[in-house]
């Protein structure tokens, strides 16, 4: 079956400016991440949703970013007023659901490059 | 601050041989325990998964949990320059009910013909 997306793949934005970024989790699965993956680092956690709410949201930096999930599905990573170190590689991930024992699957992520 | 620990490498081995990487991780709560592959330019992978203490074998490659140790392993059999990449150890940090996973800054692997 299709896998988790991600649009776009890449993204150029100045600083300042407002960028959206888009997952779509496999489809049945009720658990959507999002992370952030600087070069020679792991991704690091940034939001976590079970179905429409977002259940974790210690892992976003500050209030520039901003993330929904209105219908449970298809999720948007806001990033308001960005900065040069708001450069990085956005990572989404979905499970089945939300416990420990379910694995994650990561979509092929979202390069965000800050000028 | 939940850690999640790995050589960076590059860790390089000859075909044929036995890759071994390792990973240790500071929460003992944690129940659940991940390996993901990760070419360059690209996203992690999912290769293992492991829950409890012992080996678990998966074609080419064992994933090895040692929670008393808090210590995960992953061996990779008959390697091949297709197995150069970079292996991140994932851990899942317990919350009310759910999780995320913390990750290691991951090792990298060279396979050489």
């Amino acid at each position: 079956g299709a896998g988790v997306s991600q649009t776009p793949s890449n993204k150029v934005t100045e600083k300042g400016k407002y960028v959206e970024l888009r997952c779509d989790p496999i489809s049945g699965h009720t658990a959507l991440y999002w992370y952030r993956q600087s070069l020679g680092q792991g991704p690091e956690f940034l939001i976590y949703f079970q179905g429409t709410g977002a259940a974790d949201d210690s892992g976003l930096p500050n209030d520039r970013f901003f993330a929904v999930r209105p219908e449970g599905s298809v999720s948007t990573l806001k990033i308001q007023r960005t900065e040069r170190g708001d450069s990085a590689v956005y990572l989404c991930a979905s499970s089945l659901s939300g416990t420990s024992s379910y694995e994650q699957y990561f979509g092929p992520g979202t390069r965000l490059t800050v000028t | 601050q939940k850690e999640v620990e790995q050589n960076s490498g590059p860790l390089s081995v000859p075909e044929g041989a036995i890759a071994s990487l390792n990973c240790t991780y500071s929460d003992r709560g944690s129940q659940s325990f991940f390996w993901y592959r990760q070419y360059s330019g690209k996203s992690p992978e999912l290769i293992m998964s492991i829950y409890s203490n012992g080996d678990k074998e998966d074609g080419r490659f064992t994933a090895q949990l040692n929670k008393a140790s808090q210590y995960v392993s992953l061996l990779i059999r008959d390697s091949q320059p297709s197995d150069s990449a970079t292996y991140l150890c994932a851990v899942n940090t317990r919350n009310s009910g759910y999780s995320t996973l913390t990750f290691g800054k991951g090792t990298m692997l060279l396979v050489s013909p």
